[in-house]
Order: structure tokens, then C-alpha cells, then sequence
């Protein structure tokens, strides 16, 4: 049972331009989304959180957007560079609950056009 | 460098023999959390630790696998009897641990190290 949902296993963007990663949920439990970018043969590297009291949180470029109706999260990035060309996971939790681990999606492939 | 230490980067074994996967966590955290990525997959989470308490395991497959956080000296995921099927990426992360001081802080956030990756021939 797939929890979290990436349907896109890749994007490919021009440098400069917004992109936009997406991520679906099924479990109505999670308060807590963070998005990772990982490089091959590197580990997941933090890049932004939200909780579900808010709907939007910005650093920098990155924008991560919550709409808890539907269940979905997106992740903006702008403008686009060529060093984010990487895999981006998204990952879901239940913020203090008895456990506090992280379920992932399976990630997407983002590659930036220069 | 303060980030999470795993070893060895990479580990050979045959199918049979038993693999020992180290983590180190960032200073001043005490949570500890094993994943696997199995090729093409994204990450599943394994086992949850706090210093010499098992706090989550339901990723665990029920055989072969165990997980330590003794107090002293690192996190250990210990995988007997090695198939082929175990050759994964395994990653270890590490967070201070949930504060009730503040709601929703980044305090809960995992941070990575650069992974172990097991080969079993």
C-alpha cells in the first residue's frame, strides 16, 4: 500500500524556468511533509518541511505548497538551475506520534536543461 | 564534519554470511532510524531506535534483521544469513528527537548519511 504518491518518475525542465514537483497522500494522519534531494550514491539531503497548520512555506528558491483537501503537495523550485537536477523524494509523517518515521514516495527525477 | 558516519560505504558478501552496517549519528542526536532503497524503489523505513531502546520496528522483515542503539558506540543493523534479495542501499538518519517545546519544529526533521551499499553475490 503505497501511502505517498510521486507519478511523475521524471521531469525535465530548462534552466531558468519553475519547476514543479508533485506528490499525492492517502493517509489522512500525516501533519508533516519534508521533501529530500539526493544525488546517486549520495544520502537524502533536507530541503524543505511543512506542517498541515500551514499551506504554504518558502526558502529561497524552494516553495513547498500543502492543500490538505486533496490530499497533495507540491514542491516549486524557481528559477530553475542545473546543479537541482537530481532525484526528489517526498515523504509524509505523523508528527508526534508513537513513531516518528518518515514514508517515502519513490521519487522523481529532475533534470535542468542549461 | 558533524553529519551522520555510516560504514563501510560499501560491503561485498556472499550469500550465507552476515553483514554489519554502522551508524553514527549527528552530535546531539539521539533518535536513530534505518531505511532500504531497493534498486529502483524509493526509501522504506526499517527500524526506529532511541539510545538502547527499540522504539519502532515494523519495517523489519521478521528474520535475519536486527537493530541496536547500545548507549555507547554506534547503531548497528545486523543482517544474518544474507540473500541476494538483501542487496540494497541501506541509510541511516538521525534527529534530536520531537520537542514539546515548540509545535512543529524543525526539530523532527531526518538527517542522512551517505548510506551503505550491500552487495550479496
Amino acid at each position: 500500500d503505497q501511502q505517498v504518491k510521486q507519478n511523475s518518475p521524471s521531469l525535465s525542465v530548462q534552466e531558468g524556468r519553475i519547476s514543479i514537483l508533485n506528490c499525492d497522500y492517502t493517509n489522512s494522519m500525516f501533519d508533516y511533509f519534508l521533501w529530500y534531494k539526493k544525488y546517486p550514491a549520495e544520502g537524502p539531503t533536507f530541503l524543505i518541511s511543512i506542517s498541515s497548520i500551514k499551506d504554504k512555506n518558502e526558502d529561497g528558491r524552494f516553495t513547498v505548497f500543502l492543500n490538505k483537501s486533496a490530499k497533495h503537495l507540491s514542491l516549486h523550485i524557481v528559477p530553475s538551475q542545473p546543479g537541482d537536477s537530481a532525484v526528489y523524494f517526498c515523504a509524509a509523517q505523523i508528527y508526534g506520534g508513537a513513531t516518528n518515521k518518515l514514508i517515502f514516495g519513490t521519487g522523481t527525477l529532475l533534470a535542468v536543461q542549461p | 564534519n558533524a553529519g551522520v558516519m555510516q560504514n563501510p560505504r560499501h560491503l561485498v558478501r556472499r550469500r550465507g554470511q552476515e553483514a554489519r552496517l554502522r551508524c553514527s549519528p549527528m552530535k546531539g542526536h539521539s533518535h536513530v532510524y534505518w531505511y532500504r532503497q531497493l534498486p529502483e524503489e524509493g526509501l522504506k523505513f526499517m527500524v526506529y531506535l532511541q539510545k538502547e531502546n527499540i522504539i519502532d520496528e515494523s519495517g523489519m522483515p521478521k528474520e535475519r534483521f536486527s537493530a541496536e542503539f547500545p548507549k555507547e558506540g554506534p547503531s548497528i543493523l545486523r543482517i544474518q544469513q544474507v540473500v541476494r534479495g538483501d542487496s540494497a542501499a541501506y541509510f541511516c538518519a538521525s534527529s534530536p528527537g520531537p520537542t514539546s517545546a515548540r509545535l512543529f519544529s524543525s526539530y523532527n526533521e531526518q538527517f542522512f548519511g551517505p548510506g551503505t551499499r550491500l552487495t550479496v553475490l
